[in-house]
């Protein structure tokens, strides 16, 4: 059974601090993983999603590597703002259509 | 374009009551799926569709029923609501393993 794990459970930096979010999955196996934003009282929004054949993906100042092989990524955020402050949720889908298994988040506060 | 439309956003039961939560897409999507998020955890897989007249038991699906008659509509039915049911619940779709998610409906059960 695939597990997720993220690493911490909150983070709280200062404002334009670079900063680096983990997720670990037990099966190596997966056809994606993706990252999400959660807002307290919203739903979820798609950040970066990253096929299994690649190790990367950017947008803006957020990038997400992959290591399929030992079960990593990590979600890096350059010069952080107030506004990224949020709930940070990584999931991964064994095939194209299968059920995304979630960790438990990161609870990230950007402080001015 | 709306995306996936959940309604209602909140509601309140009491222990024995029924009632449908709603979820509709308007992308076409073949999968869809239903979520659970209780407080300070991930979400967990109550049930899933892959297409019209196909549906299948996620991780937690004791208690709730689903159907799927349209490709655009996958409600999910609580027939007895237990207090072990308050939780937010979020209905996606998904293509090409990218998934959307609607806004939710925060369930308190009374």
């Amino acid at each position: 059974k695939q597990e997720v794990t993220q690493i911490p459970a909150a983070l709280s930096v200062p404002e334009g601090e670079n900063l680096v979010l983990n997720c670990s999955f037990t099966d190596s196996a997966i056809y994606n993983l993706q990252w999400f934003r959660q807002d307290p009282g919203k739903g979820l929004t798609s950040l970066l999603l990253i096929q299994s054949s690649q190790r990367e993906q950017t947008s803006g100042r957020l990038n997400a590597s992959l290591d399929k092989s030992s079960g990593r990524s990590t979600l890096y955020i350059a010069a952080s703002q107030p506004g990224d402050s949020a709930t940070y949720l990584c999931a991964v889908s064994e095939t194209s259509g299968s059920r995304l298994t979630f960790g438990e988040g990161t609870q990230l506060t950007v402080n001015p | 374009n709306a995306g996936v439309t959940q309604t209602p956003k909140f509601r309140i039961l009491k222990i024995g009551q029924s009632m449908t939560l709603q979820c509709t897409q308007d992308m076409n999507h073949n999968y869809m799926y239903w979520y659970r998020q209780d407080p300070g955890m991930g979400l967990k897989l109550i049930y899933y569709s892959v297409g019209a007249g196909i549906t299948d038991k996620g991780e937690v699906p004791n208690g709730y029923n689903v159907s799927r008659s349209t490709t655009e509509d996958f409600p999910l039915r609580l027939e007895l609501a237990a207090p072990s049911q308050t939780s937010v619940y979020f209905c996606a779709s998904s293509y090409s393993g990218r998934a959307f998610f609607g806004q939710g409906t925060r369930l308190t059960v009374v």
